[in-house]
């Protein structure tokens, strides 16, 4: 059973804080990795992707992807009160480039 | 605007009483597909759709039928729903390359509530 694993938290920080958001997978050939932000009752809005290992930054969000140890982390700078929501891994299945394996979230609260 | 258009939002209807949720994108994209999220078991794909008229299961496709005879429309019907259907529902689309599976932009999601 292919799967992507994300603690489901909540992850309190303060606002001004640096918020680490981590996420394991256990299909080793996965090519892409998705990161996805979800209000309450609202649909999940893309965040970043990355392809490479190595890091990627837009903005106040920085992707991390280490293949050999399977894991991709979001990291959200400076932490405004507006970034609390859900944050959702998504990870291409590995041979099967229609599909994503979806993580359950992790529930990020920031703390004016 | 690119967006991706689902109705209706929100639904409450009777167990065997046929439904269809229509999803409408304009970004002209190959790949859409269907999802249903419910508490503490996260996002599952019910159907997905690389291109008109090719279609294929998800995770969960029992009870559900779709058909993708534009481009643009991929609506999800319930041919005879049941209250283990009421669920979130979320509509999502994507270019389809090489390298496959590119972000999804998704739909504001329709709420279906089966009694």
């Amino acid at each position: 059973q292919k799967e992507v694993e994300q603690n489901s938290g909540p992850l309190s920080v303060p606002e001004g804080a640096i918020a680490s958001l981590n996420c394991t997978y256990s299909d080793r050939g996965s090519q892409s990795f998705f990161w996805y932000r979800q209000y309450s009752g609202k649909s999940p809005e893309l965040i970043m992707f990355i392809y490479s290992n190595g890091d990627k930054e837009d903005g106040r969000f920085t992707a991390q992807l280490n293949k050999a140890s399977q894991y991709v982390s979001l990291l959200i700078r400076d932490s405004q009160p507006s970034d609390s929501a859900t944050y959702l891994c998504a990870v291409q299945e590995a041979g099967n480039n229609r599909k994503l394996i979806w993580g359950l979230g992790t529930s990020l609260a920031v703390n004016p | 605007e690119a967006q991706v258009t689902q109705n209706p939002r929100y639904l409450i209807t009777v167990t065997g009483k046929k439904l269809t949720v229509t999803c409408s994108q304009n970004m002209n994209h190959e790949y859409m597909s269907w999802y249903r999220q419910d508490p503490g078991l996260g996002l599952r794909q019910i159907y997905y759709s690389m291109n008109v008229e090719v279609t294929d299961k998800g995770d969960v496709p029992e009870g559900y039928k779709v058909s993708r005879k534009e481009k643009r429309n991929f609506p999800l019907i319930l041919e005879s729903p049941s209250p283990n259907q009421t669920s979130l529902y979320f509509c999502a689309s994507s270019l389809f390359k090489g390298r496959g599976n590119q972000p999804q932009h998704f739909g504001d999601g329709t709420r279906l509530s089966i009694l």
